[in-house]
């Protein structure tokens, strides 16, 4: 299986500032056929359930705002909020759909400083 | 607005079958470009895909459950349903259903997801 290993695990970040997430895959995760990266972010708040954020990396999706982005190549992706409202206050997840087993990074708890 | 709904016990007792069912209203479930998935999250713990079901037919489980595990689809119904035999307290978890969307031939993660049941594992 591929592993997805999350940085921090836990963050607190000042209301404004910029937070970044960090996910490395144990193997590559790029489609070779259409050159797009397999690899997804969720935000997860407390009580709900997760919620796509981005996909392919770092294609976001349409009504997320825009301080949230994704990049990375390789094995190494990250996710931005480039200014940390109280609404991001949630767990992050990445996961990968390349493999056969698809699976999620353990998470990544950011709060408020 | 597609929405899913899981419903089934809340709890089950050791060594019997777990069964939810996830009922899909505003878009169809037979459609070429959807995966319908199943994902379970422990109390504090993180996410772990149960399988995916295609209305094809096609499925994939996890390794790790493929044994106990049953995914099937009604598309008359707009439901797809989940069986885990021989539950034991690790099962215990919120489960969620949800949709895996193609586009383009490629696939972009799991778009829209039920609200999550939680089952308990207990005598």
């Amino acid at each position: 299986d591929i592993v997805l290993t999350q940085s921090p695990d836990s963050l607190a970040v000042s209301l404004g500032e910029r937070a970044t997430i960090n996910c490395k895959s144990s193997q590559s995760v790029l489609y070779s056929s259409n050159n797009k990266y397999y690899l997804s972010w969720y935000q997860q708040r407390p009580g709900q359930p997760p919620k796509l954020l981005i996909y392919w990396a770092s294609t976001r999706k349409s009504g997320v705002p825009d301080r949230f982005s994704g990049s990375g190549s390789g094995t190494d992706f990250t996710l931005t909020i480039s200014s940390l409202q109280a609404e991001d206050v949630a767990v992050y997840y990445c996961q990968q759909y390349y493999s056969s087993t698809w699976t999620f990074g353990q998470g990544t708890k950011v709060e408020i400083k | 607005q597609l929405q899913l709904q899981e419903s089934g016990p809340g709890l089950v007792k050791p060594s019997e079958t777990l069964s939810l069912t996830c009922t899909v209203s505003g878009d169809s479930i037979n459609s070429n470009t959807y995966y319908w998935g199943w994902i379970r999250q422990s109390p504090g713990k993180g996410l772990e895909l149960i399988g995916n079901i295609h209305y094809s037919g096609n499925t994939y489980y996890n390794p790790s459950l493929k044994s106990r595990v049953t995914i099937s689809m009604d598309t008359s119904q707009k439901q797809f349903s989940l069986k885990l035999m021989s539950v034991t307290a690790a099962d215990t978890a919120v489960y969620y259903c949800a949709r895996h969307r193609v586009t383009g031939g490629a696939g972009m993660g799991y778009d829209y997801w039920g609200q999550g049941t939680l089952v308990t594992v207990s005598s």
